[in-house]
């Protein structure tokens, strides 16, 4: 596509609950990242695949959390036992290069709401 | 203390006026400065990027990074209703993957 998909768009999630966010890069891009955005807040990085290898996941906040990219295209953020303090919007980004900081492009993200 | 600070606003503007945004920031290794614009329930965009100290022009917007004072700022001239968005400076180092670190984001309102 012409663009970084992310889906669901909106996900409501009992507490407790395990959920799955899903991201499509745009074709060929190499690097991936996903970020997490609490409301008024900036994007603050959770985690960094570079093809399939997951190469940082220093942002991640706990256990709970658990990305993958299998084959180096879609990828997926799961968090397991959500709390509410998981509600956030979560954006994926992808690059066609890792030195580049200034070509990511973003996804609309998945807004989580936790009740 | 967070790494980059961005004054949250709102700042409201009538519309032609010239629009002064600003961050600060604290890690010296910081060497890329970018700007995004956020338009609510949509990924950031990116608006401009600047390498090291300088300033860098694109039309209406104008970024300037001074980092012997850890200073950035995004201009917008003749401000325009569809200004409207929130607004992100982001910064990284350049040496192999670097993460983006994101200030908080200043809501920008241009009215008609």
């Amino acid at each position: 596509g012409a663009g970084v998909s992310q889906s669901p768009r909106y996900k409501v999630a009992k507490r407790g609950q395990d959920v799955a966010l899903r991201c499509d890069p745009i074709s060929g891009h190499v690097s991936l990242f996903w970020y997490q955005q609490a409301l008024g807040q900036g994007p603050e990085f959770l985690t960094y695949f570079q093809n399939e290898a997951q190469l940082d996941k220093s942002g991640l906040p706990s256990d709970r959390f658990f990305a993958e990219r299998p084959e180096g295209s879609v990828s997926t953020l799961k968090i397991q036992r959500t709390q509410q303090e998981d509600s956030a919007v979560y954006l994926c980004a992808s690059s066609l290069a890792q030195n580049r900081p200034y070509g990511y492009t973003f996804g609309s993200g998945t807004r989580l709401t936790v009740v | 203390q967070k790494e980059v600070e961005q004054d949250p606003g709102p700042l409201s503007v009538p519309e032609g006026a010239i629009v002064s945004l600003n961050c600060t920031y604290s890690n010296s290794a910081f060497q890329y400065f970018m700007w995004y614009r956020q338009y609510s329930r949509k990924g950031p965009e990116l608006l401009m990027y600047t390498y090291s100290s300088g300033n860098k022009e694109d039309g209406r917007f104008t970024a300037q990074v001074d980092k012997s004072s850890k200073y950035i700022s995004l201009f917008i001239r003749d401000s325009q209703p569809s200004d409207s968005a929130t607004y992100l400076c982001a910064m990284s180092g350049n040496t192999g993957f670097q993460k983006l670190v994101f200030g908080t984001g200043t809501r920008l309102l241009v009215s008609p």
